[in-house]
């Protein structure tokens, strides 16, 4: 049981760069999460979603964007990479919204140069 | 004042010590608490619900103080594998959900032999 995947593990970009962090759980949860986490910050949510075709804005949504095709995948969309935007990444899933678990993923170590 | 705060640490004892950590929080509507345990360079992991009559699991016990607004974890006869960050999570809304949770900072732990 893989849980939640995300990929790439690290990666390096250059300002006004774009890429995609993919995530994928196999769990069928209902909700994906994803946050960034920055040195002596906790963890910051950026966007959200309840389900398939539904995704709503958390903390931190500027700069990124998501969709929510199937249950499975949850992509998170850099289109202009900034400084600002060096962070650790995590995608996490749970069962529902009512004090479940989150299941997160082994994160994605961004640099933006 | 921050929404949830932990001393950061580190907190550095001896195999088979008892170690303590307090987390506070700001909103006293919050209803659902948590300790995550997050190993370097790793992602979070939940380690524990806080409830309301305190909660115990093995060697952690988990309290909750509303009045005072604070939760704390207990740590007895700590282990070599037990150092990590630990992360208090609080729901800073009514209900239990996921997408209002807040993240501390950590409290990192250092178990020397």
């Amino acid at each position: 049981n893989a849980g939640v995947t995300q990929t790439p593990k690290f990666r390096i970009l250059k300002i006004g760069q774009s890429m995609t962090l993919q995530c994928t759980q196999d769990m069928n949860h209902n909700y994906m999460y994803w946050y960034r986490q920055d040195p002596g910050m906790g963890l910051k949510l950026i966007y959200y979603s309840v389900g398939a075709g539904i995704t709503d804005k958390g903390e931190v949504p500027n700069g990124y964007n998501v969709s929510r095709s199937t249950t499975e995948d949850f992509p998170l969309r850099l289109e202009l990479a900034a400084p600002s935007q060096t962070s650790v990444y995590f995608c996490a899933s749970s069962r529902d919204s009512d004090n479940s678990p989150l299941h997160f993923g082994n994160g994605t170590r961004l640099t933006v140069t | 004042r921050k929404e949830v705060e932990q001393d950061p640490g580190p907190f550095n004892v001896p195999e088979g010590a008892t170690v303590a950590f307090n987390c506070t929080y700001s909103n006293s509507a919050s209803q659902s608490f948590f300790w995550y345990r997050q190993d370097c360079r790793k992602e979070p992991k939940l380690l524990m619900s806080v409830y309301s009559s305190g909660n115990e699991d093995g060697r952690f016990t988990a309290q909750l103080n509303r009045a005072s607004q604070y939760i704390s974890l207990l740590i007895r006869d700590s282990k070599l594998s037990d150092s990590a960050t630990y992360l208090c999570v609080v729901n800073k809304g009514y209900g239990g959900a996921t997408n209002k949770l807040i993240f501390g900072t950590g409290t990192l732990l250092a178990v020397q032999p």
